[in-house]
């Protein structure tokens, strides 16, 4: 299985900080990586697919970029809703789909 | 609008089967889709369980593959899992959701239910 590694696991920002959360993988995996927020009791939301593309409905400050191994989750400017946990998820290769163990993003 | 919403007993006993369903609306089963299954235990990461199409090909992690069974309806819009042996370490929110296909049979999850607790406990 490739495995996903994600830093920090957690960490501190303020509201208008500008953050990147980074997603490695155990091997290339091209562009076939998505992005998920995860607040506390609800789903993951999905929020970026093929490292860079933004779902439908998904604000503008969130950005994603890499390929090959390496990955990284952008916020250009933090909110208030955006203080939750954040997870990579690879789809170059399965079964098994696996996914980093997460990013936990708080206020500072 | 696509939704998907689980159901099933809430507690489970060791050694018991597993057993939710997820019922979606909004759209078809039959959609160019897979629909998936993923746990997550608490405080902790994401777990893809396995998948199935509306053909009821399925595929499943390898972790769990000798004890799940993820099955479709398509006359009641709805898929399956049962987990069985289960153990304290099944213990977890299950979600259902649904997987984009993209170059050919891999992709990502876009739609996703709320979540449903399963604790297993005697």
């Amino acid at each position: 299985a490739i495995r996903m590694t994600q830093s920090p696991s957690s960490f501190s920002a303020s509201t208008g900080d500008r953050v990147t959360i980074t997603c490695r993988a155990s091997q290339g995996i091209s562009s076939y990586l998505a992005w998920y927020q995860q607040k506390p009791g609800k789903a993951p939301k999905l929020l970026i697919y093929a490292a860079s593309t933004l779902q439908s409905g998904v604000p503008s400050r969130f950005s994603g970029s890499g390929s090959g191994t390496d990955f990284t989750l952008t916020i250009s400017c933090l909110q208030s809703e955006d203080f939750a946990t954040y997870y990579c998820q690879q789809y170059y290769s399965y079964p098994p789909y696996t996914f980093g163990q997460g990013t936990k993003l708080e206020i500072k | 609008q696509v939704q998907l919403q689980e159901s099933g007993p809430g507690l489970v006993k060791p050694s018991g089967t597993l057993s939710l369903t997820c019922a979606v609306s909004g759209g078809s089963i039959s959609s160019s889709n897979w629909w998936s299954w993923v746990r997550q235990p608490p405080g902790k990461g994401l777990e893809w369980i396995g998948e199935i199409y509306h053909s009821g090909s399925t595929n499943y992690n390898p972790s769990l593959k000798s004890r799940v069974t993820i099955s479709v309806d398509k006359s009641k819009n709805q898929f399956s899992l049962k987990l069985s042996s289960v153990t304290a370490a099944d213990t977890a929110v299950y979600y259902c959701a649904r997987k984009i296909a993209v170059a050919g049979t891999v992709g990502y999850f876009d739609y996703w239910g709320q979540g449903t607790l399963v604790t297993v406990s005697s």
